[in-house]
């Protein structure tokens, strides 16, 4: 069964630097989402991708986030100059098409450690 | 906004029982999505049901079954049969039916940690 992927599963960095961690979608998937679950709390929506575009994105994607789909299979999530504060698990998650209801597939996530 | 509660932090049942995990919210939308997900220690989210709201009938899968009550804004999930493997988090989830982008988000509640005791 085809799953999504994403590298790496644990990301240990220094405050201020720049990380970027990587999703593999399913293949023929069409809608990508990257969620973040700062331990123990709920996970909570960062940003949608359509088309190579951000379809969305919440209050918590701001100018230090950005994201891409540089090759047609890999999706980025790139943080510029991480803070403590951004120490969280990072779920990438994908949806074949425009139905809402669709449902969404997560990768194993990505946990990040600023220190 | 929509908003998803879960009022339990957490839950314990014996192996072999029936527990029910509670979840409540609030839309003001009258057709929408919502779902279980189950999130192990190796906190990966893995789909357990989905229920859509134009739906009378209760999803069912295997051993997890919901109990939707739409004028209530409520969405039960209840384990039959509870096993080992079933501890995990466990979290209710909510999302539009007006298509992608943010409308396409997942909304998701705090969580209920299940404990299996043997």
């Amino acid at each position: 069964e085809p799953e999504v992927t994403q590298t790496p599963s644990h990301q240990v960095t220094q405050m201020g630097q720049e990380v970027i961690l990587r999703c593999v979608p399913i293949s023929n998937h069409l809608y990508f989402y990257w969620y973040r679950q700062i331990l123990g709390q709920k996970v909570e929506f960062l940003v949608s991708f359509y088309n190579n575009e951000i379809s969305e994105k919440s209050e918590i994607f701001d100018d230090q986030f950005s994201v891409e789909r540089p090759d047609g299979s890999n999706f980025t999530l790139k943080i510029r100059s991480t803070k403590l504060e951004d120490s969280a698990m990072y779920f990438c998650a994908s949806t074949p098409g425009s139905l809402s209801g669709d449902t969404q597939y997560f990768g194993p996530g990505t946990r990040l450690t600023v220190l | 906004a929509q908003t998803v509660t879960q009022s339990q932090p957490e839950m314990s049942v014996q192996e072999a029982e029936t527990v029910t995990l509670s979840c409540t919210y609030d839309t003001s939308e009258s057709d929408y999505y919502l779902f279980w997900y189950k999130q192990p220690p190796s906190r990966q989210m893995i789909l357990v049901i989905r229920q859509e709201a134009y739906k009378q009938q209760n999803a069912t899968e295997n051993r997890f079954s919901v109990n939707f009550q739409k004028a209530a804004k409520s969405f039960s999930l209840k384990i039959s049969d509870s096993q080992l493997g079933d501890a995990a988090m466990y979290f209710c989830a909510y999302r539009s039916a007006w298509g992608g982008g943010s409308q396409g988000n997942l909304i998701f509640g705090k969580g209920t940690k299940l404990s299996v005791k043997p």
